[in-house]
């Protein structure tokens, strides 16, 4: 099984509001990673947790608070967003281990509309 | 460095035609070359992946051609069908434990009936 949940498929949110997103994986994956993408462009990287360890942060705002409960859950805390931030976010995994090949699988995103 | 320059941007090919993509880096670290698949409204599913040891690994339609000395490697669909219209993204990456992908900017492909 190389699946990667999301949920919800789609949200609407005002400016004010604060929403989250999930993401869930169960292939024993100890890397996960949280995208940004924007119509007819690449996936732009946010955040990457290792070992539930925030590992990498991509200089991302602070209206975006990202959270590992444990090693197959990861979210991604929303506030006080920007119009400019509506896209699709996805969400990613891969094995993680040192010496491992980056093998990434993807979610099927969430839409994300601002308003 | 970091870059990965991928061509075209857009590709119309008739059905049963070959589509092929290309893509170049400048990273010799890299040592793990993907291809994702995106439909619409969909995440980038993993196609087919080569490292850098061989220089070509096929998977039913899809080949990758991969050529260590000119830093370039392109993706091949034989027989093109129109389920295979989709942005088609190459990517880079080094060996490590949660190394990050560097994306092409995407190819747009489309396979007439």
């Amino acid at each position: 099984d190389t699946e990667v949940t999301q949920t919800p498929k789609h949200l609407v949110m005002g400016m004010t509001n604060k929403k989250s997103l999930k993401c869930e994986q169960h292939m024993g994956h100890r890397a996960m990673y949280w995208y940004k993408q924007k119509a007819k462009k690449p996936p732009e990287l946010m955040f990457v947790y290792s070992y539930e360890k925030l590992s990498i942060n991509e200089s991302v705002p602070s209206r975006f608070s990202p959270e590992c409960p444990n090693s197959s859950l990861l979210n991604l805390h929303l506030h006080a967003l920007q119009p400019e931030d509506s896209a699709l976010y996805l969400c990613a995994s891969s094995q993680g281990s040192q010496g491992s090949y980056n093998e990434q699988f993807f979610g099927p995103g969430t839409r994300l509309t601002v308003l | 460095q970091q870059q990965v320059k991928q061509s075209p941007q857009s590709l119309i090919v008739q059905k049963g035609g070959i589509s092929i993509i290309n893509c170049a880096y400048e990273n010799t670290a890299f040592d793990y070359f993907p291809w994702y698949q995106q439909f619409p409204g969909k995440g980038p599913a993993l196609l087919i992946a080569i490292r850098p040891d061989v220089s070509e690994k096929k998977e039913g339609r899809f080949t990758i051609s991969f050529n260590k000395s000119a830093k370039q490697f392109s993706l091949h669909i034989m027989d093109s069908q129109p389920g295979d219209s989709a942005t088609y993204f190459c990517a880079a990456s080094r060996k490590s434990g949660y190394s990050t992908l560097t994306f092409g900017k995407g190819t747009m492909l489309l396979v007439s009936p």
